[in-house]
């Protein structure tokens, strides 16, 4: 079953505002991932951030966790039009090794 | 550039016609992975490899099947498709078993069922 659910389902800005989606997840974790997909494409690993970190980087990237209200957050700051994807969070638990849970995802639209 | 290649892109087949969908890799990783994802979906896991050890999910319908001939190649087989089946079908592919490795994927297979 999912584990992650994302937050909002849709999401519409303008070029070089900041984006900032949710993640919500059930069970603990070792840690989570974040994946962006095009239209009609595969998934491509974003960031990963482990159950003992609290705030990650990657250029305009900025991933938070918050494991006591089992939470996280993605920012993409001063985001472009080529921006415009699916963005799921996906879950790894312990006990189910290699295993990722994804959440339904967040649809970006960025517009010129 | 290494990378994870599923063919075809996209395919159509006849209710209850078995079809099999393929993945290819170069990156030399030692895991397989098979998702399914329907339309404004989350990717939903529905078997793993570990080298050769096939790791079933318990909620994957019992007509998928899987074969992992070499560490290159990993095919999904559909016995009787139903128009339920009709997805994409993401290959993917980690390192390792462990969770703190990314998975790579490929672009999928689109699936319809006539």
């Amino acid at each position: 079953s999912q584990q992650g659910e994302e937050d909002p389902q849709a999401l519409s800005i303008q070029e070089g505002e900041n984006a900032t989606m949710n993640c919500s997840y059930k069970t603990s974790i070792n840690n989570l991932q974040w994946y962006r997909q095009n239209s009609g494409r595969g998934l491509v690993h974003l960031i990963l951030i482990r159950s003992n970190e609290r705030e990650k980087h990657s250029g305009r990237l900025r991933v938070t966790l918050d494991t006591s209200k089992k939470s996280s957050s993605l920012l993409i700051t001063a985001s472009r039009a080529a921006d415009t994807a699916s963005y799921f969070c996906a879950t790894a638990r312990g006990s189910t090794l290699g295993r990722l849970y994804f959440g339904r995802g967040t649809q970006l639209t960025v517009w010129p | 550039d290494a990378m994870v290649i599923q063919n075809p892109r996209y395919q159509v087949t006849q209710f209850g016609k078995p079809v099999t969908l393929s993945c290819s890799q170069t990156l030399n990783h030692n895991v397989m992975y098979w998702y399914q994802q329907k339309s404004s979906q989350a990717p939903k896991l529905l078997f793993h490899y570990y080298d050769k050890d096939f790791n079933n999910e318990a909620d994957t319908p019992d007509n998928f099947q899987s074969r992992r001939p070499n560490t290159s190649f990993c095919f999904l087989d559909i016995r009787s498709p139903g128009l339920g089946d009709a997805a994409m079908y993401l290959c993917a592919t980690s390192s390792r078993v462990y969770s703190n490795q990314p998975q790579h994927f490929g672009d999928g297979t689109r699936l319809s069922i006539l």
